[in-house]
């Protein structure tokens, strides 16, 4: 079936503008992860979705960062006033319903964005 | 500590060889654990779970030490496709959100 899909794949934007990326997550998945990865570097937890309740917000890095998810399906990561530092891959995953248990997650093949 | 530690590595190994990797967890709370492949420049992907009882797919078995609070992933026969980062993931009791290891990399040469 289909895979988790992201848009756009490539993002060059330039520094002070607000961006906007999308995941479409695998039909099912009621939740749904946004991860950031600079070159070279782990995965940053920034967001996390689950049905219909309050997302965890805790990993995103600032106030410029937001996301929401539309009718417990896609999700949208905005970024206002780009900076530099906001360069990276962003990754976005989803799973079944998320139980301190846990459950695999599947992966987009990300959105590269370039601040220049 | 850090709550979930690989080495980085890289491994360099010739085709055939055996390698193994183990990665460490702080919590003793954990309760699932995952073993991913990441590519260069490309997404995860799910490489197998971590069953108490151990795992096996092919030429990969994964096993975890809950005493030692560490998981470990051997390959068998390494093939030059094989070459990748390979993340671990640990779920803590009570969190939904996963934490990622930093990764080891895993070089297989001719």
């Amino acid at each position: 079936g289909a895979g988790v899909s992201q848009s756009p794949s490539n993002k060059v934007t330039e520094k002070g503008k607000d961006v906007e990326l999308r995941c479409d997550p695998i039909s099912g998945h009621t939740a749904l992860y946004w991860y950031r990865q600079s070159l070279g570097q782990g995965l940053e937890f920034l967001i996390y979705f689950q049905g219909n309740s309050a997302p965890d917000k805790s990993g995103l890095p600032s106030d410029r960062f937001s996301a929401e998810r539309t009718g417990g399906s896609v999700s949208t990561l905005t970024i206002q006033r780009t900076q530099q530092e906001d360069s990276a891959v962003y990754l976005c995953a989803s799973s079944l319903a998320s139980t301190s248990g846990g459950y695999e997650q599947y992966f987009g093949p990300g959105t590269r964005l370039t601040v220049t | 500590r850090k709550e979930v530690e690989q080495d980085p590595g890289p491994f360099n190994v010739p085709e055939g060889a055996t390698v193994a990797f183990n990665c460490t967890y702080s919590n003793s709370a954990s309760q699932s654990f995952f073993w991913y492949r990441q590519d260069c420049r490309k997404e995860p992907k799910l490489l197998m779970s971590v069953y108490s009882s151990g795992n096996e797919d092919g030429r990969f078995t994964a096993q975890l030490n809950r005493a030692s609070q560490y998981i470990s992933l051997l390959i068998r026969d390494s093939k030059l496709s094989d070459s990748a980062t390979y993340l671990c993931v640990v779920n803590s009791g009570g969190s939904y959100i996963p934490t990622f290891g930093r990764g080891t990399s895993l070089i297989v040469h001719p």
